[in-house]
């Protein structure tokens, strides 16, 4: 079984900052399984992130994944007061079909 | 347009079971391009994979719930539910329906999540 591990834990920012957020996995994925969620209070989660670099429709191109093998990053390039949300990475194990969450990423206002 | 609706009782007594239904609108459960899926979240924690399901039936559950889990589908009504037998109070969550990928499965889309909370 694989597992997702995120950090930091919590990431203190201010709008307009870099925020580069780590998700890094206890043995090698393939990079077409690795996904990046956005979940603000009382929402369900919203896809960022596919194939570890692919933005989701409608995702602004402020939001860009990166990395391979076991070490995956999601960068915001500069934040935005909407920005501010936990955000989660997500694995695929494809045999037999099985998903991993991180336990998450709360981006917060500093 | 994609939607997806959870619906199924917000309150459960402890040993029974968990049953909740998830309909779908603006696109077909019958495509071979997706796997339909369960996800929850505890109150102030993170999300867990409960199960998923693709339109053949075949079904895949996480290991730790595999044997409390049932997922079903109904192409008729494009429906999937979720069945999770024996629950306590660990099992109190918001739960996720989802459309997942087939064969890179990222979810592009969810319910709105659905509370359910395991009291006597």
């Amino acid at each position: 079984e694989i597992v997702l591990t995120q950090s930091p834990g919590t990431l203190s920012l201010s709008p307009g900052e870099r925020a580069t957020l780590s998700c890094r996995a206890s043995q090698s994925v393939s990079s077409s399984y690795l996904a990046w969620y956005q979940q603000k209070p009382g929402q369900a989660p919203r896809l960022l992130i596919y194939g570890a670099s692919s933005r989701a429709t409608g995702i602004p191109d402020r939001f860009s994944g990166s990395g391979s093998g076991t070490d995956f990053t999601l960068t915001i390039s500069r934040l935005e007061p909407e920005d501010f949300a936990v955000y989660y990475c997500q694995q695929y194990g494809s045999s037999p079909p099985t998903w991993t969450f991180g336990q998450g990423t709360k981006v917060e206002i500093k | 347009q994609l939607q997806l609706q959870e619906s199924g009782p917000g309150l459960v007594k402890p040993s029974e079971t968990l049953s909740l239904t998830c309909t779908v609108s603006g696109g077909s459960i019958s495509s071979s391009s997706y796997y339909w899926g369960w996800i929850r979240q505890p109150p102030g924690k993170g999300l867990e994979w409960i199960g998923s399901i693709y339109y053949s039936g075949s079904t895949y559950y996480n290991p730790s719930l595999k044997s409390r889990v049932t997922i079903s589908v109904d192409t008729s009504k494009n429906q999937f539910s979720l069945k999770l037998s024996s629950v306590t109070a660990a099992d109190t969550a918001v739960y996720y329906c989802a459309r997942q990928r087939y064969s890179s499965g990222w979810a592009s889309g969810w319910g709105q999540g659905t509370l359910v909370t395991v009291s006597s």
